[in-house]
């Protein structure tokens, strides 16, 4: 498997611009979650996902921030308008949940993506 | 509602030397616990996970932790750290039912040649 997969890598951006983020989880994973990590506030949950059903996003800074996952294979989070307190590294990642296994709730990370707002 | 505790943020080490992290959760109930590494520039990789069983675990690369419940602690060692081992350790704990993982604020490690 190829792994938990984000798209961009980095992005750049203006101030008050639109800035959508792509994860794709590890096939076959149920569970999926959005982290912010800054050298301020260290790694923070924003939102996840079970089964493509958003269950816990009181880590959301704020409605500037929302999160979608259409489908098992594809979420994005999406910030509008963009902020330069929004620059950090975003990751995702994945895991599957609820069968009792020790494999289960192991989360595997994404590479991340490095936002820069000007 | 669930917590870590990671009580040191910065560790500087010499090559060799030994290391323990210290971790504390604070969970009333059965608890899956994990310690994760990022190393510089890299996103996070599990080092080592206790699930049941055996409380002392062994990770990759050398490492191991203990969870020991009457104490709320899952301590991370290893006998004699390398330089390669410089990074930033996180221990996380979920509770059973639970799908998130609750993260410690993280210690980074720096193990001078």
């Amino acid at each position: 498997d190829a792994g938990v997969i984000q798209s961009p890598r980095h992005e750049v951006t203006e101030m008050g611009q639109e800035v959508t983020l792509r994860c794709k989880p590890i096939s076959g994973h149920n569970s999926l979650f959005w982290y912010r990590q800054t050298m301020m506030r260290g790694l923070e949950l924003l939102i996840y996902f079970n089964n493509n059903v958003p269950i816990d996003d009181s880590g959301m800074p704020e409605d500037r921030f929302s999160a979608k996952m259409p489908n098992a294979s594809f979420s994005t989070l999406k910030i509008q308008p963009s902020e330069p307190r929004d620059s950090a590294v975003y990751f995702c990642a994945s895991s599957f949940s609820g069968r009792g296994l020790s494999r289960d709730y192991e989360q595997y990370f994404g590479p991340g993506t490095r936002l820069t707002v000007t | 509602a669930q917590s870590v505790s990671q009580h040191n943020h910065h560790v500087i080490l010499s090559e060799a030397a030994s290391l323990e992290l210290g971790c504390n959760y604070s969970y009333g109930g059965t608890v899956n616990l994990f310690w994760y590494v990022q190393y510089p520039g890299q996103h996070l990789q599990l080092l080592l996970k206790y699930f049941s069983g055996d409380p002392l675990v062994k990770g990759i690369k050398g490492f191991e932790a203990e969870f020991i419940k009457s104490k709320f602690s899952f301590n991370l060692r290893k006998p004699s750290v390398q330089w390669s081992d410089t990074a930033e350790y996180f221990c996380a704990v979920t509770g059973t039912g639970f799908q998130k993982l609750v993260f410690g604020t993280g210690t980074r490690l720096l193990v001078s040649p």
